[in-house]
């Protein structure tokens, strides 16, 4: 079965410091893979999007993923925190139906922290 | 490009009453459309899928009577909370496959605010 897991409900970094937050996926088709981010009370900003073409994969604000297939991990990180980077972040694989419709399967969020 | 509209951002509505939410495709014609549910501090809940000119499909332990969605026309899908009630009040946000051809990546709209009193 198709799943995500993001491990650390919670994360805190001090500003300035390297953000890193996990996600994991499980498929047993290729996956497509994304981040995105949330500020409260807001839809979702799309960050990066692994859709088969380079590993490494960089976004906005200074994000960037590595697709790493045989640990079935997408981890998302940033060298330097900034205030701003506070928000819940969300990852998310894009997997077929039995119609041949892609749905997502999303984790369950991490909310990040950073401290001045 | 790639722009998903909802409307309204916010509404609070009795306990009773019905709510229409729209969620509109502006720069592109999409086939599929997604409505989400979302609890704080909780993640996406899928609620249901929209295709256009035909019946929504439903997750399991949605109920279709309660939730009618409605995909009219290539651009457009509505959600309406019927007889709502406060346990129904959430951040409820939609988003959009493009194009005919298959697509991967969604497009969020940017959520309604439900609160029922």
């Amino acid at each position: 079965a198709q799943s995500v897991t993001q491990l650390g409900s919670h994360v805190s970094v001090s500003e300035g410091a390297l953000v890193l937050l996990r996600c994991n996926y499980s498929s047993s088709v290729p996956p497509y893979l994304f981040w995105y981010v949330q500020y409260p009370n807001q839809g979702l900003q799309l960050l990066l999007k692994y859709t088969s073409a380079a590993t490494l994969v960089k976004g906005i604000n200074g994000f960037e993923a590595e697709f790493k297939k045989s640990e079935t991990s997408f981890h998302l990180t940033k060298p330097s925190a900034h205030m701003s980077d506070a928000a819940e972040y969300f990852c998310a694989v894009s997997v077929p139906d039995f119609s041949g419709t892609y749905k997502y399967i999303f984790g369950t969020g991490t909310r990040l922290k950073v401290l001045a | 490009g790639a722009v998903v509209s909802q409307h309204p951002s916010w509404v609070i509505c009795k306990s009773g009453t019905s709510v229409k939410i729209e969620c509109r495709s502006l720069d592109f014609q999409a086939t599929t459309m997604f409505w989400y549910r979302q609890f704080p501090k909780q993640s996406l809940m899928l609620m249901a899928t929209s295709n256009e000119g035909s019946k929504a499909t439903y997750e399991q332990g949605v109920e279709k009577d309660k939730f009618l969605i409605n995909h009219a026309s290539l651009t457009l899908s509505t959600l309406t909370v019927t007889s709502a009630h406060p346990e129904d009040s959430s951040f409820y946000i939609c988003s959009a496959l493009p194009g005919l051809a298959i697509s991967v990546e969604q497009y969020f709209g940017p959520g309604t605010r439900l609160t029922v009193t």
